[in-house]
């Protein structure tokens, strides 16, 4: 059973718009979410996290949105560039328990020129 | 700040024989993870270390897989024997126990039993 799921394995979308990926979690403990991305042959970095007392975070051209009520977090990117082609994936836990991550499978994101 | 260091970067090894993947975590940092990526399950959580000390191997799929972390510089897992469903892209993560920033992770090891 999975606990935080990302159902769009891959997306399209061309430079300069926006791209909206998204995650759903069952977990109703997860009071802390994280965006990852990871390049081919490479280590997924962080990206951009948000506690549950937040409804949004802001980091330039990313904003990570949650809905408790709905379980749901998005992570837009505006505007979208090439370079951020690449596999982002989703990432929940429960701030003042483990350190532990669990993750979705990862939505592979392609910017087209 | 080398970062997360894992060695080897890729392992090809047959059906049967020992694996030892290495983990070189982020001086200061006290919590390490072993994680695994396949097609099918994303990236799942083997194991963790918190200060040395194992906290949760809830994870590890069954007794052919066994971590080890001696000292806050170093930690192997190990597969014996090995097998063709292991095939899989492992990956070592460090923190310092505040997930702020989240976790740092290394490059990863990409195995594959033939």
């Amino acid at each position: 059973d999975q606990q935080v799921k990302q159902n769009s394995p891959s997306l399209s979308v061309q430079e300069g718009r926006i791209s909206i990926l998204n995650c759903d979690y069952t977990n109703s403990m997860f009071d802390y979410f994280l965006w990852y991305k990871k390049y081919p042959a490479e280590g997924p970095t962080f990206l951009i996290s948000i506690s549950s007392i937040k409804d949004k975070n802001e980091d330039g051209r990313f904003t990570v949105f949650l809905n408790k009520s709905a379980k749901h977090l998005s992570l837009h990117i505006v505007p979208s560039q090439p370079g951020d082609s690449a596999v982002y994936f989703c990432a929940a836990t429960t701030q003042g328990g483990s350190e532990k991550l669990v993750f979705g499978k990862g939505t592979k994101l392609t910017v087209n020129p | 700040d080398a970062g997360v260091i894992q060695s080897p970067r890729h392992e090809v090894t047959e059906m049967g024989q020992e694996v030892t993947l290495r983990c070189k975590p982020i001086s200061g940092h006290n919590s390490l993870f072993w994680y695994r990526q396949t097609m099918m399950r994303g990236l799942e959580l083997l194991i963790y270390f918190n200060n040395n000390v194992p906290i949760d191997d809830s994870g590890m799929p069954e007794d052919r897989f066994s971590a080890k972390m001696p000292n806050a510089s170093f930690s192997t897992l190990k597969i014996q024997p090995s097998e063709p469903r292991d095939s899989a892209v492992y990956f070592c993560a460090s923190i310092k126990g505040v997930l702020g920033y989240g976790y740092t992770f290394g490059s990863g090891t990409r195995l594959t039993v033939v």
